[in-house]
């Protein structure tokens, strides 16, 4: 199975500031089926991009994604009190589908 | 707009079995399938199997098997997942999480609430 691995463990910003995430996978990820996470505590995690790179609906346009074959990065252009949270990625390429370790992303 | 709602909270004894339930409100499964992710306290996501309400085919991770099943009931579109020959370890929310069929449509756009399930002796 692949591997997804997330750096670093923790960012610690301060708001309005850029957040840049990366997630590396063991292997190639087919056709860019990568996506990525918000989850804050005590709530199930919320889709924000798919396909590495399309943003899901309702998600802000300060979250974008980048990348294809192994290495993939989540960037948050500046950072809003609500994006302080866990970020995962996953891959859906290739089976069983797996997910990262995940990124926390807290206040400086 | 389809919500995912998912049975309450557990307790468990080590070597029981757990059964959790994941109704779709405001909608049907349609032509989605429904996985379980589960969460270990303080951990990360891990994706435990998925089954086609529709087809009533279901595939699991492989660690899990022969020990979880996952079922649905087109009927009340509501999903199931059972997981057998509890331990400790398996303390963690669970999630079931809607994602389409085809290659390229696997990711989770709509997650239940999660529910907590407790093994302790």
């Amino acid at each position: 199975e692949i591997v997804l691995t997330q750096s670093p463990g923790t960012l610690s910003l301060s708001p309005g500031e850029r957040a840049t995430l990366s997630c590396r996978a063991s292997q190639s990820v087919s056709s860019s089926y990568l996506a990525w996470y918000q989850q804050k505590p005590g709530q199930a995690p919320r889709l924000l991009i798919y396909g590495a790179s399309s943003r899901a609906t309702g998600i802000p346009d300060r979250f974008s994604g980048s990348g294809s074959g192994t290495d993939f990065t989540l960037t948050i252009s500046r950072l809003e009190p609500e994006d302080f949270a866990v970020y995962y990625c996953q891959q859906y390429g290739s089976s069983p589908t797996t997910f990262g370790q995940g990124t926390k992303v807290e206040i400086k | 707009q389809v919500q995912l709602v998912q049975s309450g909270a557990e307790v468990k004894k080590p070597g029981s079995s757990v059964k959790v339930s994941c109704k779709a409100s405001g909608g049907t499964f349609s032509s989605y399938t429904i996985s379980w992710v589960r969460q270990a306290p303080g951990q990360g996501l891990e994706w435990m199997g998925r089954i086609i309400p529709i087809l009533g085919i279901a595939n699991y991770a492989q660690k899990f098997q022969g020990r979880v099943t996952i079922t649905a009931d087109k009927s009340t579109s509501t999903a199931y997942m059972e997981l057998s020959s509890l331990r400790s370890e398996d303390t963690a929310v669970y999630y079931c999480a809607r994602a389409g069929v085809v290659v390229g449509t696997i990711y989770f756009d709509i997650w239940g609430q999660g529910t907590m399930v407790t093994v302790s002796s």
